[in-house]
């Protein structure tokens, strides 16, 4: 089935060091990808998306490019602030599943000290 | 506009007990999903539904998980009884059709 693969955490950056999480996916049909974002003590919130091959998501100064080639949806940030510390989900939801459910990731914790 | 609304949003309950969880959608949200969080683990889906139908309870714990929709808006979910592994975060999620899924802050159950 469906499946997201992203990186261990926890991520221990200094401010405005570059970021990256690493994901993959596996997909039987054409997946739409996801970035949510999930502050202490918040909900999650969607942080980007990409629907086809070749999108790049972005939004607040992240990124992500949807790769087929690779099966990847890795999430990059230039220059992390102190309050980009959060856990990360990356996920998909199958066109293929009429459902439209979410399939997430385990999450990455991010810490960025000042 | 207001968002998802949970209640509780902290549970503490001992095993073979039952619990209810509720869920508000945002308003002229046909669908409403619940997840279930596992302490280091990502949502997973436990029921979906479209207006007061069931799309998918394909990995609902059916022996013990019960979930209602009632004219379409709110939802309840149920479990009964609990086992210590059902200590998780339960999450609802509400979207329009095909739409972006947007996530209430949760209820945190503790089984002892």
């Amino acid at each position: 089935g469906d499946s997201v693969t992203q990186m261990e955490g926890p991520v221990t950056l200094s401010e405005e060091a570059f970021l990256t999480i690493n994901c993959t996916y596996t997909a039987t049909g054409y997946p739409s990808l996801f970035w949510y974002v999930q502050y202490p003590g918040e909900g999650l919130q969607l942080l980007l998306k990409a629907t086809k091959a070749d999108d790049k998501g972005s939004n607040k100064g992240f990124e992500a490019t949807y790769r087929k080639e690779t099966t990847s949806f890795h999430l990059e940030k230039g220059s992390v602030q102190v309050s980009d510390s959060a856990v990360y989900f990356c996920a998909l939801s199958d066109d293929g599943d009429s459902s439209y459910k979410l399939i997430f990731g385990s999450g990455t914790r991010l810490l960025v000290r000042p | 506009e207001a968002g998802v609304a949970q209640s509780p949003r902290y549970k503490i309950i001992e095993k073979r007990q039952s619990v209810a969880f509720w869920c508000n959608p945002i308003s002229g949200h046909a669908t409403l999903y619940w997840y279930q969080q596992i302490l280091g683990q990502g949502p997973k889906l436990l029921i979906q539904f479209q207006n007061n139908g069931v799309v998918d309870d394909s990995q609902l714990p059916k022996d013990r998980f019960s979930a209602e929709r009632l004219k379409g808006v709110d939802s309840t979910l149920k479990i009964q009884p609990a086992k210590l592994e059902d200590s998780a975060v339960y999450l609802c999620a509400s979207s329009v059709y095909m739409g972006e899924q947007f996530f209430g802050p949760g209820t945190r159950l503790t089984v002892l």
